[in-house]
């Protein structure tokens, strides 16, 4: 069965101090793994997407990783505005849909 | 980057009346669009896709009858919710797949309470 697992649940840092969002997998054929951003009250806004293992993109403050199992977001040097809900979902060969994690909220402290 | 429109936001409504709720497509065309309901707290759970031109699949435990989906065109699907309760007050959200490469864009979300 295809899962998607977040960790943490929730994750308070200072303005400044980088850290990590991990997202297990376990899917049959990965066609693409997915993080958004949800603010409150709001739909979630598309951040990237990940093909294969080894693969990496970066945006602003943010750099996305992945291997045959997880994936990891990278925050580094966060502002207060990064602070969200980052949910990451998986769309596998047998499911042509996205299966979602719970998602991680950030609270970034000035 | 690609835009998806839903509106509205927010509505409160009567239990018993129905609130339709509209997710456009702004500048590309969406065969594939899918209506979310998201609790408090809790992970997107998908309702139903809705493929234009043809009939609505329906997750597991969701009632068509009461959530009706119309996607008339490559740009546009609603979603009306049938003589609401209570119990269907929660956030809505719409996402449509690009038909080009796929991706998927999400609405703002519509947040419905029901008195």
């Amino acid at each position: 069965e295809d899962q998607v697992t977040q960790s943490p649940e929730a994750l308070r840092l200072q303005e400044g101090e980088s850290s990590s969002l991990n997202c297990s997998y376990t899917v049959s054929g990965l066609r693409g793994l997915f993080w958004y951003r949800q603010d409150p009250g709001k739909g979630p806004e598309f951040l990237f997407t990940l093909y294969s293992a080894g693969e990496e993109k970066e945006k602003e403050r943010l750099k996305a990783t992945l291997t045959k199992k997880e994936s990891f977001l990278h925050i580094t040097a966060p502002k207060p505005e990064d602070s969200a809900t980052y949910l990451c979902a998986v769309h596998g060969d047998s499911n042509y849909q996205l299966i979602w994690g719970a998602g991680t909220k950030l609270i970034i402290k000035p | 980057g690609a835009v998806v429109s839903q509106h509205p936001s927010w509505v409160i409504c009567k239990s018993g009346t129905s609130v339709k709720i509209e997710c456009r497509s702004l500048d590309f065309q969406a065969t594939t669009m899918f209506w979310y309901r998201q609790f408090p707290k809790q992970s997107l759970m998908l309702m139903a896709t809705s493929n234009e031109g043809s009939k609505a699949t329906y997750e597991q435990g969701v009632e068509k009858d009461k959530f009706l989906i119309n996607h008339a065109s490559l740009t546009l699907s609603t979603l009306t919710v049938t003589s609401a309760h209570p119990e269907d007050s929660s956030f809505y959200i719409c996402s449509a797949r690009e038909t080009l490469n796929e991706k998927l864009f999400f609405g703002s979300g519509t947040q419905l309470s029901v008195l």
